[in-house]
């Protein structure tokens, strides 16, 4: 256990619906990040935040995508009108001072 | 660009012999290297790491890798291998800016007893 906690674990969803995700991370650690991993793929960087600041955002992360951090504390990556390639693990980091990134168990979305 | 390459998908070992998992990358100057393992279902979890200093580092569950610059390599080791160590391993690099991490594809070990 890493300390990091994701919310839900699995999400099936229909096309075109919203969904939601959380991230819980280590309280005192200031980076954190999202992560995308399809089948049979490493993880694809998807966006980071410094305490609640957006720092930068992968071209994988379309228009549909948004994320929050709210006050620096948990954060929430929010997908509109969901695609079936939207299926995927979609995984969050949170990085300590070492610069080590300790990862949630993820939240596996499937998209019918 | 920044990439990682795990040139083997699958690797198949008897329990008790040795291992090597191959990772090359490309990075425009030293990079953060990394290796993380995912057992099915299960989180990431950190193996080993390198920053900079002595290009062979230890990690957890017996573990080692060592970084060769001219080869642009970080493989990881094990000199026996336990059936419990069956899983995905990746290798990553991460950018020394944002700290983000470039994944492979990654390996997936299979372990007979």
């Amino acid at each position: 256990d890493t300390g990091v906690s994701q919310n839900p674990r699995h999400k099936i969803t229909k096309r075109g619906q919203n969904v939601t995700f959380r991230c819980d991370p280590i309280s005192e650690h200031n980076r954190l990040y999202w992560y995308r991993q399809t089948l049979g793929q490493g993880p694809e960087f998807l966006t980071y935040f410094q305490n609640e600041a957006q720092l930068e955002k992968s071209r994988l992360l379309s228009d549909r995508f948004s994320a929050e951090r709210p006050k620096g504390s948990f954060s929430t990556l929010e997908i509109q009108r969901t695609e079936q390639g939207d299926s995927a693990m979609y995984l969050c980091a949170n990085q300590d001072l070492y610069n080590e990134q300790f990862f949630g168990p993820g939240t596996r979305l499937t998209v019918l | 660009a920044q990439s990682v390459t795990q040139p083997d998908i699958h690797i198949t070992v008897s329990e008790g012999a040795s291992l090597e998992l191959r990772c090359n990358y490309s990075y425009g100057a030293t990079p953060y290297l990394f290796w993380y393992v995912q057992s099915p279902g299960q989180g990431l979890q950190l193996l080993l790491k390198y920053f900079s200093g002595d290009t062979l580092v230890q990690g957890i569950k017996g573990f080692e890798a060592e970084f060769k610059r001219s080869q642009s390599s970080f493989n990881l080791r094990k000199p026996s291998v336990h059936w419990s160590d069956a899983a995905e391993y990746f290798c990553a690099v991460g950018a020394r800016n944002t700290d983000k991490l470039i994944f492979g594809t990654g390996t997936r070990l299979q372990v007979f007893p």
